[in-house]
């Protein structure tokens, strides 16, 4: 039973337009979450995390946007860039993020066309 | 500063050997967790060390066994290897003092079991 949801297993998008990657979850114990980028042959490198009391975090061209009563989140990459093409992971945690085990969703390859 | 650094990068093994995998965590953090991620799938929690203790299991059965060293680094040892072990072993650091702060992710060890 997965409890992190990426439902998409690929996206492609035109360079300098909007990248929206989805994620929804069942265990409303998780109270932070985080998504990572990962290139092939490289470990996942982390982007941007909510805590559960905020409905959005801005960092840059990434926004994570959190839902709480859907419980879905989003990240939002605009404008989205060629070297942005890689796998999405969404994560959740109910320890706080760093002392707790990481649950992530399968992944969605993200394609920026030029 | 120095990040995660796992070693070997790849390891071919026969079914019924035993591995150990080593990751050297980030300067400063002294939590370290394991994660398996098979082809086309999130990375999946094995177990947590904090202080040279376990601190936290996924599902995996004790076959999967690991240590911490006083400097904080790690290893990951599987017995009697079978041939669905064959995954990307990632390791992850944590700073200490808790809270809501991302893992930092090493490259991996691409373990094929034949």
């Amino acid at each position: 039973d997965q409890q992190v949801k990426q439902n998409s297993p690929s996206l492609s998008v035109q360079e300098g337009r909007i990248s929206i990657l989805n994620c929804d979850y069942t265990n409303s114990m998780f109270d932070y979450f985080l998504w990572y980028k990962k290139y092939p042959a490289e470990g996942p490198t982390f982007l941007i995390s909510i805590s559960s009391i905020k409905d959005k975090n801005e960092d840059g061209r990434f926004t994570v946007f959190l839902n709480k009563s859907a419980k879905h989140l989003s990240l939002h990459i605009v404008p989205s860039q060629p070297g942005d093409s890689a796998v999405y992971f969404c994560a959740a945690s109910d320890y706080g993020g760093s002392q707790g085990n990481l649950i992530f969703g399968k992944g969605t390859k993200l394609s920026v066309k030029p | 500063e120095t990040g995660v650094t796992q070693s070997p990068t790849h390891l071919i093994k026969t079914r019924g050997q035993q591995v150990t995998l080593r990751c050297s965590s980030q300067s400063g953090h002294n939590t370290v967790s394991w994660y398996q991620q098979a082809l086309g799938q999130g990375p999946q929690f094995i177990f947590q060390y904090y202080r040279e203790e376990e601190n936290g299991r996924g599902n995996f059965p004790p076959r999967f066994s690991g240590l911490q060293f006083p400097n904080y680094s790690s290893e990951l040892n599987v017995n009697a290897l079978e041939l669905d072990d064959s995954a990307l072993y990632l390791c992850a650091s944590s700073p200490p003092g808790g809270g809501n702060t991302e893992a930092f992710f090493g490259q991996g060890t691409r373990l094929t079991v034949v």
